[in-house]
């Protein structure tokens, strides 16, 4: 039983670089979150995904962010011309729709380090 | 709008005592669930307990029990006779009924620091 993954694990990137994270959910898993976290803080909703649609943003996701979930398998999320402000803990989550009992579990996050 | 508070930031014992992190949430909703996540060194977020907000039992779970109370708005954690291994950070989530695409609102977390 394979849980979340997300690649890569750690990220450096010089500001004005554009960078692209992988979640890979649980297999059969039809809902996919993304969050930010940065540090001292807990994780904040940026967006969701049910199958291939994405269905809500957070104001925290900026035009410079993008996120896919193509075949509603795994997602990516973009960030197009960095800035120090976007060092943070990028966490993925999923959770299998059944009632309104889903709860979500993580991977084990994208550190991403803004030069 | 919704809140989570943990007012403690950080949490040191001495292995064998007893911890306990407080959770209080502010909504206006009616129903809602509330969550424990563990956040060891690795980073990943560990899922410990969900309750719903009609179920104000309180549950054991190993070394582990939650405090649920409706009335003071509050879902304390206690972890008993405390482990190295018990080292994390420990986040409170709330997630409205309402909310249909059940995303997560979290606290600051409590750091939590467990020494031989």
């Amino acid at each position: 039983d394979t849980g979340v993954s997300q690649n890569p694990r750690h990220k450096i990137t010089k500001r004005g670089q554009n960078v692209t994270f992988r979640c890979d959910p649980i297999s059969e898993h039809n809902r996919l979150y993304w969050y930010r976290q940065t540090l001292g803080q807990g994780p904040e909703f940026l967006t969701y995904f049910q199958n291939e649609a994405q269905l809500e943003k957070s104001r925290l996701l900026s035009d410079r962010f993008s996120a896919e979930r193509p075949k509603g398998s795994f997602s990516t999320l973009e960030i197009q011309r960095t800035e120090q402000g976007d060092s943070a803990m990028y966490l993925c989550a999923s959770s299998l729709r059944t009632s309104s009992t889903d709860t979500q579990y993580f991977g084990p996050g994208t550190r991403l380090t803004v030069l | 709008a919704q809140k989570v508070t943990q007012a403690q930031t950080e949490i040191s014992v001495v292995e064998k005592e007893d911890v306990t992190l407080d959770c209080v949430y502010e909504t206006r909703d009616t129903t809602y669930y509330l969550f424990w996540y563990k956040q060891p060194p690795s980073g990943e977020l560990v899922f410990l307990i969900r309750r719903n907000s009609f179920d104000e039992q309180n549950e054991i779970s190993g070394r582990y029990s939650w405090n649920f109370q409706k009335s003071t708005s509050s879902f304390n954690f206690t972890i008993t006779a405390s482990q190295v291994v018990d080292s994390a950070v420990y986040f409170c989530a709330l997630r409205l009924t309402t909310d249909s695409w059940g995303k997560l609102q979290f606290g600051a977390g409590t750091q939590v620091v467990v020494t031989p």
